[in-house]
């Protein structure tokens, strides 16, 4: 079955920049989008269709994507960003979803 | 807004069947061509989607689940269910219900989401 893999963790200072990877064969194909979650909260969309920001996320947040491989990228990480990262998007068909494995955002 | 709701048994002994159901409020499940997702969460560990609906009564699932799984959806009470049969430990989870935002016949992306809810399987 399809998969989305993410790097388990990422760890930056505040006020550095971080970068989260997403890698999926299907991803030429098929937009990503990325969710935050914290500890006992439902996920929250912070970067859909690879690139766009919904309304109340903060600028920091900013998504790019290249073949097979898509980016969340959060510029001036706050302490507030310490949280689970997850991609999702949907095998070449669309007709079933997959989220990467999660990455734990440490804010040293 | 759009917000959903998850109801169901906490607790759902082996071999049973795990049933939920997730209530939409704030508008009708039926306006828009959205489907409509369940999702799920072990303790400490990642989102795994489960399975969707649309609104016409088709679904997809999860390959991994697809025998087990089945995902109705009544209009009259603006509500979709999840099914799941011969549930073990390992279908302990929060789960979520989720619109998904997704047009011609792609998906995502998942706004809102419901609060989930804790189903341990135990005897």
């Amino acid at each position: 079955s399809y998969e989305l893999t993410q790097p388990p963790s990422v760890s930056v200072s505040p006020g550095q920049t971080a970068r989260i990877t997403c890698s999926g064969d299907a991803l030429p194909k098929q937009y990503a989008y990325w969710y935050q979650q914290k500890p006992g909260q439902a996920p929250v969309l912070v970067i859909y269709k690879d690139s766009e920001r919904p309304s109340g996320i903060p600028e920091r947040f900013s998504g790019s994507s290249s073949g097979t491989t898509v980016t969340l990228t959060i510029s001036g990480v706050q302490a507030e960003d310490e949280a689970d990262y997850y991609c999702q998007s949907a095998d070449s068909s669309g007709t079933h979803v997959v989220f990467g494995g999660g990455t734990k955002l440490t804010v040293l | 807004q759009v917000q959903l709701q998850e109801s169901g048994p906490g607790l759902v002994k082996p071999s049973q069947t795990l049933s939920l159901t997730c209530t939409v409020s704030g508008g009708s499940i039926s306006s828009g061509s959205y489907y409509w997702s369940w999702i799920r969460q072990p303790a400490g560990k990642g989102l795994e989607w489960i399975g969707r609906i649309y609104t016409s009564g088709s679904t997809n699932y999860n390959p991994s689940l697809k025998s087990r799984v089945t995902i109705s959806v009544d209009t009259s009470k603006n509500q979709f269910s999840l099914k799941l049969s011969s549930v073990t430990a390992a279908d302990t989870a929060v789960y979520y219900c989720a619109r998904d935002l997704g047009s011609g016949g792609s998906c995502c992306p998942f706004d809102p989401w419901g609060q989930g809810t804790l189903v341990t399987v135990s005897s």
